[in-house]
C-alpha cells in the first residue's frame, strides 16, 4: 500500500535553532517527492520538489534531502524564524498510473517560540 | 504567491442547504483539484478535472459534485449540506499530471465549512 509517514507529529523550537523533519514513504513507483509549507487557515505552498537522481535540494532556509535508496526524505531547517510556524507536509508523487497520483502525509507542525 | 482563489473563505450554514464553493485560477491550468482536509490529518482529493467538460471523483467518496465549463472555474456543489461535510476544502490547480516534472499543484487559502 502506498503511504507516506512523517514525523514528529508535532515539534516546538526555539528563535534561531534548527530542526529536521522526516519523511519515509513506501510510494511505487516514485516519480518526485515535495515538501510543502502550510500555514494556518491558507493553502499549501510548495517549498523544494526532488526526482529519484537528486539528493539534496535547498530553498533559502529549507534544505531536502532524498535517499531513493532507504525511501526517506528531510527537510532542514537552518536558523528558524517565527513566520516558519506552520505544517509541513511531504508528498509523494507515483508515475504508474494515468492519472499520476500524490500521496500526502499528515504533516508535522512545526512551532516556533520567541 | 499563486493566482488561485476561492470563496467563500469561511461558511457556516444550516443543515440541509445547497452551498456551492467557488474556485477560480488564472495561470491558464488544464488540472484542477478539489481536496477535503480535516485538522492534523492529510489532504484528500475528492474531485479532479483535466480540463473543460472533464470531471472525475477522486478517492475519498463524497456527496459533492463539480462543474468543469470555462478552464479558470472549478465549484464544488452540495446539494443538501450534512454536520458531517463540516471540513476544510481546498482547491487546487497544476500544469500537469502528477509524475511529470511540472506537476507542481497550486492551492487556493480553502474554505473552511461548517454546517450546523
Amino acid at each position: 500500500k502506498n503511504q507516506v509517514e512523517q514525523s514528529p507529529q508535532s515539534l516546538i523550537i526555539l528563535e534561531g535553532k534548527n530542526c529536521t523533519l522526516q519523511c519515509n514513504y513506501t510510494v511505487s513507483p516514485f516519480s518526485n517527492l515535495r515538501w510543502y509549507k502550510q500555514d494556518t487557515g491558507r493553502g499549501p505552498v510548495s517549498l523544494t520538489i526532488m526526482t529519484f537522481s537528486e539528493n539534496t535540494k535547498s530553498n533559502g532556509r529549507y534544505t531536502a534531502t532524498l535517499d531513493a535508496d532507504t525511501k526517506q526524505s528531510s527537510l532542514h531547517i537552518t536558523a528558524s524564524q517565527l513566520s516558519d510556524s506552520a505544517s509541513y507536509i511531504c508528498v509523494v508523487s507515483d508515475r504508474g498510473s494515468t492519472l499520476g497520483r500524490l500521496y500526502f502525509g499528515r504533516g508535522t507542525q512545526l512551532t516556533v517560540w520567541p | 504567491e499563486a493566482d488561485i482563489y476561492q470563496t467563500p473563505r469561511y461558511l457556516v450554514i444550516g443543515t440541509g442547504k445547497k452551498i456551492t464553493l467557488e474556485c477560480s485560477q488564472t495561470m491558464g491550468h488544464d488540472k484542477m483539484y478539489w481536496y477535503q482536509q480535516d485538522p492534523g490529518m492529510e489532504l484528500h482529493l475528492i474531485h479532479y478535472s483535466y480540463g473543460v467538460n472533464s470531471t472525475e471523483k477522486g478517492d475519498l467518496s463524497s456527496e459533492s459534485t463539480v462543474s468543469r465549463i470555462r478552464t479558470e472555474h472549478f465549484p464544488l456543489t452540495l446539494e443538501s449540506a450534512r454536520p458531517s461535510h463540516t471540513s476544510q476544502y481546498l482547491c487546487a490547480s497544476s500544469e500537469a499530471l502528477a509524475g511529470a516534472s511540472t506537476d507542481t499543484q497550486y492551492f487556493g487559502p480553502g474554505t473552511r465549512l461548517t454546517v450546523l
